[in-house]
């Protein structure tokens, strides 16, 4: 069965510098959801989509952005990068029919050196 | 406010042995519970929810979860750990109020060391 995509699976950038992870959620699902996950924490929610419009928002710091495109995939867009971004940066996805499951992607290693 | 509570950052047990991880919760409406499973820089897998029905729900891989609603639990179990068990569990809670779409609230997770 398809899964949620994530990619780059592995990306390391310097200070201040941009990254964008892309997230492919399962197909018919309309729902996406970034999550994010620092070394031994628990995931943080960070924003989610629901048919192309922002329907959540947690602890999305104002340097990242995210949208979700007309095919439903969704890309998170992180700027003016600090050494605290680096995590693992997880993308999910549902919809109506999965009654609140979230099916989650691989993950982003994002490494801010 | 949603939350959830796993109490024990690290469990760790015999194989063979019976083992429990802990869960409890707290949401406003009536509580969707989950239970994923994280294996060293992999994604989080789905074990088992409850939603409604019967308190005890049975998941992937043997796993069970028993919902109790007077003491807000929803501790996982299983009767006979496996070495390929070990992993980090996170439990997990959203309220049946508004959406259907809203996000999960995760637990710290916890630990599950399962030994020879």
């Amino acid at each position: 069965a398809a899964g949620v995509i994530q990619s780059p699976r592995h990306l390391i950038k310097e200070k201040r510098e941009t990254a964008t992870l892309k997230c492919y959620p399962i197909p018919r699902h309309d729902t996406v959801y970034w999550y994010q996950q620092g070394p031994g924490q628990d995931p943080q929610f960070l924003i989610s989509f629901y048919e192309k419009m922002q329907s959540d928002k947690g602890s999305i710091p104002d340097r990242f952005s995210a949208q979700q495109f007309s095919d439903y995939h969704s890309e998170l867009n992180m700027s003016s990068l600090e050494l605290g971004d680096s995590a693992l940066y997880f993308c999910a996805s549902s919809s109506p029919n999965s009654a609140g499951e979230l099916f989650f992607g691989e993950g982003s290693r994002l490494t801010v050196l | 406010a949603q939350s959830v509570a796993q109490p024990e950052d690290q469990v760790n047990v015999a194989e063979g042995n019976p083992l429990t991880v802990k869960c409890t919760y707290s949401v406003s409406g009536n509580p969707y519970l989950f239970w994923y499973v994280q294996y060293p820089n992999r994604g989080l897998q789905f074990l088992l929810k409850y939603i409604t029905g019967d308190n005890l729900v049975k998941g992937s891989y043997g796993f069970e979860a028993e919902f109790n609603k007077s003491q807000t639990s929803f501790h996982l179990k299983k009767p006979s750990a496996l070495v390929s068990d070990s992993a980090l569990y996170f439990c997990a809670v959203r309220d049946d109020r508004g959406s259907t779409l809203g996000r999960l609230y995760f637990g710290r997770g916890t630990q599950l060391t399962v030994w020879p």
